[in-house]
């Protein structure tokens, strides 16, 4: 598709179910990375992979947070056990490594989860 | 630690007016300063971008101000618009590589006629 495209939009669940949350990002950009936006803060990073590999996964608050890319297409963020301070939206972002700002990022539109 | 200070949290503007926003970062080895804009419902997209090796960068109504030795950058809004009300956010990076962007918390800008 033409943007990087996130699903499910929105998802309910109570505390202790495990989610699943989906991004398919641009075709043919290599990077991607999953960032969480808490309400009325900036994103935050979670995790970032170059194809299939996940060279870093420093961001990601928690084990019960797992994230996998296995045809460096796309990717999954499962959080398990889900906890009330996992409410947020999850944003996904591919970039190209050609040129030199690698810093650009295009975010798709996010996954709102709500815990309950 | 926050990476990215931003300010204001919030700010109003009326139509016709200039929006100043402000951001100051800390560590030195960044050299790669984006702005990002988010509309309601939906992911931040960049805005205009800025190296340290010019001080300012304008694209149309929108300019950034960069100033190395104070670390600090600002995203100036010309001629403001309704439709430029949104949250922006800075944000900072090593230019080379893909570690990650951090971001600044946002302000919310709106314009009003």
């Amino acid at each position: 598709g033409a943007g990087v495209s996130q699903s499910p939009r929105y998802k309910v669940a109570k505390r202790g179910q495990d989610v699943a949350l989906r991004c398919d990002p641009i075709s043919g950009h290599v990077s991607l990375f999953w960032y969480q936006q808490a309400l009325g803060q900036g994103p935050e990073f979670l995790t970032y992979f170059q194809n299939e590999a996940q060279l870093d996964k420093s961001g990601l608050p928690s084990d019960r947070f797992f994230a996998e890319r296995p045809e460096g297409s796309v990717s999954t963020l499962k959080i398990q056990r889900t906890q009330q301070e996992d409410s947020a939206v999850y944003l996904c972002a591919s970039s190209t490594r050609q040129g030199p700002y690698a810093g650009e990022l295009f975010f798709g539109e996010g996954s709102r989860l709500t815990v309950l | 630690q926050q990476q990215v200070k931003q300010s204001p949290q919030s700010l109003i503007v009326q139509k016709g007016g200039i929006s100043i926003i402000n951001c100051a970062y800390e560590n030195t080895a960044f050299d790669y300063f984006p702005w990002y804009q988010q509309f309601p419902g939906k992911g931040p997209a960049l805005l205009i971008a800025i190296r340290p090796d010019v001080s300012e960068k304008k694209e149309g109504r929108f300019t950034i101000s960069f100033n190395k030795s104070a670390k600090q950058f600002s995203l100036h809004i010309m001629d403001s618009q309704p439709g430029d009300s949104a949250t922006y956010f800075c944000a900072a990076k090593k230019r080379w590589g893909n570690t990650p962007l951090v971001f600044g918390k946002g302000t919310r800008l709106s314009v009003i006629a």
